[in-house]
């Protein structure tokens, strides 16, 4: 069964650092593009980042220079370093592989196939 | 970065109703475009893909259509368990976004 587990979330105070980890089963990592998408309560859905499997990274104006994404593949884990968090930054975290094709340009374009169950990151004094 | 733009924001409807939610792109995204289900506490689920492809799993009762900037998503006859919020967004540009959502409840 393909299926992804977050985890790593919690209660930071502003300016500090959270690592996230997901966890993938049924498929492997290291050859996926993978995305993160984040949900502040009681909001809609925000991309965040995606690597492709080439390991090229992107990443949204709100966390670029602050957040970085990578992958383990001995562990078959996708990760989310986050650092000078913000209490904007407060949201549920989902991981999701990304399924798509190369578009006219360089990019992929992908839509979301499988996502995790989402951590819970909380940024506050 | 293109904006999606849903309506409606509410749909009041009944078991067995038809559904018909739209979602606008702020410019062309050719085909390029999924639609999401999410109900309270869980993470969204892919339903739509490439504007008409049902996901793996997803019941014949969902269908999208459109193209451009333009797409709708139709549920035939709502089950109980398809009062949920339902996202769209567009995959036809280097940064991927959402629509704001339209939420689906019972009448």
């Amino acid at each position: 069964e393909v299926q992804l587990v977050e985890s790593g979330g919690g209660l930071i105070q502003p300016g500090g650092s959270l690592r996230l980890s997901c966890a993938a089963s049924g498929f492997t990592v290291s050859s996926s593009y993978m995305s993160w998408v984040r949900q502040a309560p009681g909001k809609g859905l925000e991309w965040v980042s995606v690597i492709y499997s080439g390991n090229s990274t992107y990443y949204a104006d709100s966390v670029k220079g602050r957040f970085t994404i990578s992958r383990d593949s001995s562990k078959n884990t996708l990760f989310l370093q986050m650092n000078s968090l913000r209490a904007e930054d407060t949201a549920v975290y989902y991981c999701a592989r990304a399924r798509g094709s190369y578009g006219p340009s360089y990019y992929y374009y992908y839509y979301l196939d499988v996502w995790g169950r989402g951590t819970t990151v909380t940024v506050s004094s | 970065e293109i904006v999606l733009t849903q309506s409606p924001g509410t749909l009041s409807l009944s078991p067995g109703n038809r559904a018909t939610l739209s979602c606008r792109a702020s410019q062309s995204v050719g085909r390029y475009f999924a639609w999401y289900q999410q109900k309270p506490g869980q993470a969204p689920r892919l339903l739509i893909y490439g504007a008409s492809s049902r996901a793996t799993g997803i019941p014949d009762r969902f269908s999208g259509s459109g193209s451009g900037t333009d797409f709708t998503l139709t549920i035939s006859r709502l089950e109980p368990e398809d009062f949920a919020v339902y996202y769209c967004q567009q995959y036809g540009s280097a940064a991927t976004t959402f629509g704001p959502g339209t939420k689906v409840d019972i009448k």
